[in-house]
């Protein structure tokens, strides 16, 4: 079975740092490019970043390019995203998800959710 | 950045009926176009990819149709588990991107 875990959310004050993980199981991790979407309280879902099953490409989604780094490590079965400078409307739950297929595509599975709150 | 307009925002509905919802792109996508299903306080899940090839598990009832820039997800029958929010999403270009959703709701 399909499992994506999050960790790492939390209240952090506006310019501050979080760290998400992402414990992936239950496929062959490496062979999968593997994605973030966030979802503002009672809003739609936004692509936030992409990255290629080896980690050597990385994709942004304008509002939080050079914010923040999607990782991995296929060793450990596990994704990050690094957010830092962090805003209040960053203030979202943030999804691991898995692509359908290689680079622009589709989210087959989708873990629970973290929530990532920026405020004074 | 290609917009998705999802439209109508809310519909009403019994259950039995059938449920028509639209997303349109504002310039061609292909047929590179994704459905999801959303409950409240659920993840979303992933009903159609490529705008008619149903994810694995999804119901029959549940089918998507359209290219270039004109979508339709239909549900052929409501169930009672079907009352959520949909939402459209583009593989296209980058960004990816998602359409704002309509609420199918009990009548």
């Amino acid at each position: 079975e399909v499992q994506l875990v999050e960790s790492g959310g939390g209240l952090v004050q506006p310019g501050g740092s979080l760290r998400l993980s992402c414990a992936a199981s239950g496929f062959t991790f490496s062979s999968y490019w593997m994605h973030w979407v966030r979802q503002a309280p009672g809003k739609g879902l936004v692509w936030v970043s992409t990255i290629n099953s080896d980690g050597s490409t990385t994709t942004y989604a304008d509002s939080v390019k050079g914010r923040f780094t999607i990782s991995r490590d296929n060793a450990e079965n596990t994704l990050y995203v690094q957010l830092n400078s962090l805003r209040v409307e960053d203030t979202a739950v943030y999804y691991c998800t898995r692509g359908v297929d290689i680079a622009m595509t589709a989210f087959d599975y989708w873990g629970q959710g973290t929530q990532v709150a920026v405020s004074s | 950045e290609i917009v998705l307009t999802q439209s109508p925002a809310t519909l009403s509905l019994s259950p039995g009926e059938r449920a028509t919802l639209s997303c349109r792109a504002s310039q061609s996508v292909s047929s590179y176009l994704a459905w999801y299903q959303q409950k409240p306080g659920q993840v979303p899940r992933l009903l159609i990819y490529d705008a008619s090839n149903r994810a694995t598990g999804i119901p029959a009832r549940f089918s998507g149709s359209g290219s270039g820039t004109d979508f339709t997800l239909t549900i052929s029958s409501l169930e009672p588990e079907d009352f959520a929010v949909y939402f459209c999403q583009q593989r296209s270009n980058w960004p990816l991107t998602f359409g704002g959703g309509t609420k199918v709701e009990i009548k």
